[in-house]
């Protein structure tokens, strides 16, 4: 059966941190995608990243990278100087390939204080 | 730019009514999701549409139907509302294919049930 799991519930940190976001799956299929999504205080949300199970490459876009290792099953997101307009929920999702529906983990709030 | 909306951003309604939450996106995406969010829990899957007039029960689609008279338009309905209803109701869209597509969400909607 497919799975998220996102351990962190919560996390708070002082602006220019980093921080780490953690998410593990499992899932029988060799072909699927990951996704990250953002859900700002206004409620909706917002893509940041697709990877499908072929693409171990780590990906970098701004402050944001992204770490996936089948090894582990995991696929962690990384903020780099973390800023205030960072903070909200974020949310990991898995999707096996021949559907179109997504699996997310319960969430991760961040909290990035001034 | 992919635009999903939601009828309602905040709704209250009693116990025992009958509640219709409406959802249009204006991209031509063939599928179209209704979700749960509740603290701890994550999204959950109520109900998901692959096209006009053709739906799938999600994981939770107990005391919930669901109609898609129209390509662009979702309608979540709640047959007799009841206080366990009380949530955060996200729709999103996306286009089908064997290649996850993104699924773009809208605002969410807040109901709550008294």
């Amino acid at each position: 059966a497919q799975k998220v799991t996102q351990a962190q519930t919560e996390i708070s940190v002082v602006e220019k941190e980093d921080v780490t976001l953690d998410c593990v799956y499992e899932t029988r299929d060799t072909t699927y995608y990951l996704f990250w999504y953002k859900q700002p205080p206004s409620g909706e949300l917002v893509f940041l990243i697709r990877r499908n199970s072929f693409d171990e490459q780590n990906e970098i876009s701004g402050r944001y990278s992204w770490n996936f290792q089948k090894s582990t099953s995991s696929f962690n997101f990384t903020i780099t100087a973390s800023q205030v307009v960072d903070s909200a929920v974020y949310f990991c999702a898995l999707s096996e390939a021949g559907t179109d529906k997504l699996i997310f983990g319960t969430g991760t709030r961040l909290q990035v204080f001034p | 730019d992919v635009k999903v909306t939601q009828s309602s951003r905040y709704l209250v309604k009693r116990t025992g009514e009958k509640v219709f939450l409406e959802c249009v996106q204006d991209m031509d995406h063939e599928n179209m999701f209704w979700y749960r969010q509740d603290p701890g829990l994550g999204l959950r899957l109520i109900y998901f549409s692959y096209d006009v007039k053709m739906k799938e029960k999600g994981d939770i689609p107990e005391g919930y139907s669901v109609s898609r008279e129209k390509k662009e338009r979702f309608s979540l309905i709640l047959e007799s509302a009841s206080t366990n209803q009380t949530s955060m109701y996200l729709c999103a869209s996306n286009r089908r294919g064997q290649i996850t597509d993104t699924q773009y969400f809208g605002p969410g909607t807040r109901l709550t049930v008294l």
